[in-house]
Order: C-alpha cells, then structure tokens, then sequence
C-alpha cells in the first residue's frame, strides 16, 4: 500500500508553544526512527523504535523532546516548550525489521517553524 | 567534527557529464555505506548500498568504497536532468540501527 505518512506537512508555532508530530509507517513494519533535517546539518538521528518500545533515544536533543509509539504502528513526536533553534524538518522512516541495512522508507517530512 | 563529512556543494554540470559525489568517514566500525537522493521537499530514497570496500553498479550508478581511505564515491554516467536533488550519504556499523548521514551534495544537471 502506501508509503511512510507524516502530518501535518507544515506547522508554524510561536516559541514556547508544544507541538505534536505524527508518523504513519508502512503496514507491518516494525521498525520506526526519526530524524531531523537542519539547513547545513543533514539528517540527524533522533530516537528508534523496535513495536513500541524506544531502545536507542540516544538523538534526543533534550528533555523537551519526547516520542511515543502506540500499537506497533502510529509514533508521535512532542517537543514541548519549542525554541527557534528547533526548526527544521522532521522526518520519519520505517523499516521492516530492525538495522540500517534493512532498507528504510522515508516520509515526505514535517517542515516546522518556530518564530 | 562530523563522522561524515560531505561537501554541500552545489554542484552543477551540463547534461550528459559524469558526476562524481564523495564522503569521508572517520569511524572506521562504519561497515556498511548507503547512498540516498533527496528531491526537494520530499523524503530521502535509498538508491544504493554497499559492504566494505569495493564496487557496486546499477545502470548509471556506480558506488565505490574505499575503507582504507575512509572515502565513499557514488558516480553517475550520463547524467540527467532528473537526477537534480540532493544526494546523501549515509553509514552504519551493521550491529546497530542507527545511519549517521552526511550533510548532502546539492546537484543540478542543466540542460
């Protein structure tokens, strides 16, 4: 069926304000990962998921960044009190099983902005 | 310093050139090297990859690892106007799940 689906493609907030970043992965894939895209910085890990459990959030900037997964499948990513340095755009990929050689598919991406 | 170092470019060449995109690494765990291209506003594909050193080609794609140098090439013959995007390139140690990327080569093949 489909590819990896992320919403919304586009969100402004104001800093301080929370913000919730969703990620549809592929039908049966088990693995989930997000990574951020800065201007200059290339992609950057952010947390895996193996079901829904986060063995490796070793990418988390910091405690306002959290990630959750629910039935295998849906991931929301939350950063909480949002400070301009968090914009960029966020992507999700999701693999069948996990290890990078296991090809991951990525998602058109979350643009965030934060004025 | 980064583990992957990428030039950003961009990088321009007529229709029909050979481009050449590079990569060093410096963690030498780094066992298996990936190449992704990214079109503007959409997510990163993966177009190739390869284990340890040597060569890897699939039509007009050549990729080329040289563990000894730490240095990652990917080629394109024959170039097009549809392979303008982003290219990027991506390395793992094979016992974990994680790719550290490099930045990505901006390139445009002109007409």
């Amino acid at each position: 069926g489909a590819g990896v689906s992320q919403s919304p493609s586009n969100k402004v907030t104001e800093k301080g304000k929370d913000v919730e970043l969703r990620c549809d992965p592929i039908s049966g894939h088990t693995a989930l990962y997000w990574y951020r895209q800065s201007l200059g910085q290339g992609l950057e890990f952010l947390i895996y998921f193996q079901g829904n459990s986060a063995p490796d959030k070793s990418g988390l900037p910091s405690d306002r960044f959290s990630a959750e997964r629910t039935g295998g499948s849906v991931s929301t990513l939350t950063i909480q009190r949002t400070q301009q340095e968090d914009s960029a755009v966020y992507l999700c990929a999701s693999s069948l099983s996990p290890g990078g050689i296991e090809t991951q598919y990525f998602g058109p991406g979350t643009r965030l902005l934060v004025l | 310093q980064k583990e992957v170092e990428q030039d950003p470019g961009p990088l321009s060449v007529p229709e029909g050139a050979i481009v050449s995109l590079n990569c060093t690494y410096s963690n030498s765990a780094f066992q298996y090297f990936m190449w992704y291209r990214q079109y503007s506003r959409k997510g990163p594909e993966l177009l190739m990859y390869t284990y340890s050193s040597g060569n890897k080609e699939d039509g007009r794609f050549t990729a080329q690892v040289d563990k000894s140098s730490k240095y990652i090439s990917l080629f394109i013959r024959d170039s097009q106007p549809s392979d303008s995007a982003t290219y990027l390139c991506a390395t793992f140690t094979g016992g974990g799940n994680k790719l550290t990327f490099g930045t990505g080569t901006q390139l445009k093949v002109e007409l």
